[in-house]
């Protein structure tokens, strides 16, 4: 079975750097095909894609977000990081982990719970 | 980059009603489109993959057509469970996401 969880600070200050893992169980990295991807959404507003890692250390980011945004794995620990620099009372939002699974294209089948975050000082 | 619009914003209709909702893309992606349901204070799930695979588990009522720049999805027999919000997202070299389509019961 496979499970995904994120976790992280639930408030920051405008300005700083956030970071959140995604810690998951239930698949390997080291499976061709496989990846976890990032999603965030603000309060009552749609879905906005961050970012993607996949197995073979590829990593894709949001056009819009790129400069701000690093994505790395942890294949020893089962963990996604995800850091966005500089944030904003704009980047309030719940922030979703989710696997990819293999030969699916960039479908994500299964999502972490999600963990919400607010920006203020 | 390749921009979706996802049309209607929101619809109400009757249970039992054949619901349908659209996903234009602004260059061609084949088939590379996929569809979710999200129920107030949860994470999305996947219902249709590669635009017209239904993800194991989901009602046969859930289907996705299309192909190119053009994509439906299609709630056959609505049902009250079936009030959520839905997207569709492409996959090309990126990733995007339509702006949703908030489903309601008449």
């Amino acid at each position: 079975q496979i499970t995904l969880k994120e976790s992280g600070p639930t408030l920051v200050k405008p300005t700083q750097t956030l970071t959140l893992t995604c810690t998951f169980s239930g698949f390997s990295f080291n499976t061709s095909g496989v990846g976890v991807g990032w999603i965030r959404q603000p309060p009552g507003r749609a879905l906005e894609w961050l970012a993607v890692k996949y197995w073979n250390d590829d990593r894709r980011y949001s056009p819009s977000l790129r400069s701000r945004l690093s994505i790395t794995k942890d294949t020893s620990k089962n963990q996604v990081v995800l850091t966005m620099s500089n944030m904003d009372p704009v980047d309030t939002a719940t922030y979703y982990c989710a696997h990819i699974p293999p030969g699916s294209g960039d479908a994500f089948d299964i999502w972490g719970q999600g963990t919400m975050v607010t920006v203020s000082s | 980059d390749i921009q979706m619009t996802q049309s209607p914003s929101s619809l109400s209709a009757s249970v039992g009603d054949r619901v349908t909702i659209t996903c234009q893309a602004s260059q061609d992606i084949n088939n590379f489109l996929n569809w979710y349901q999200q129920k107030p204070g949860k994470a999305p799930k996947l219902l249709i993959y590669d635009a017209s695979n239904l993800e194991t588990g989901v009602p046969s009522r859930f289907s996705g057509s299309g192909s190119g720049t053009d994509f439906t999805f299609t709630i056959n027999y609505l049902l009250p469970e079936d009030i959520a919000t839905y997207y569709c997202q492409l996959y090309d070299d990126l990733i995007s996401f339509g702006g949703g389509t908030r489903v309601e019961i008449q």
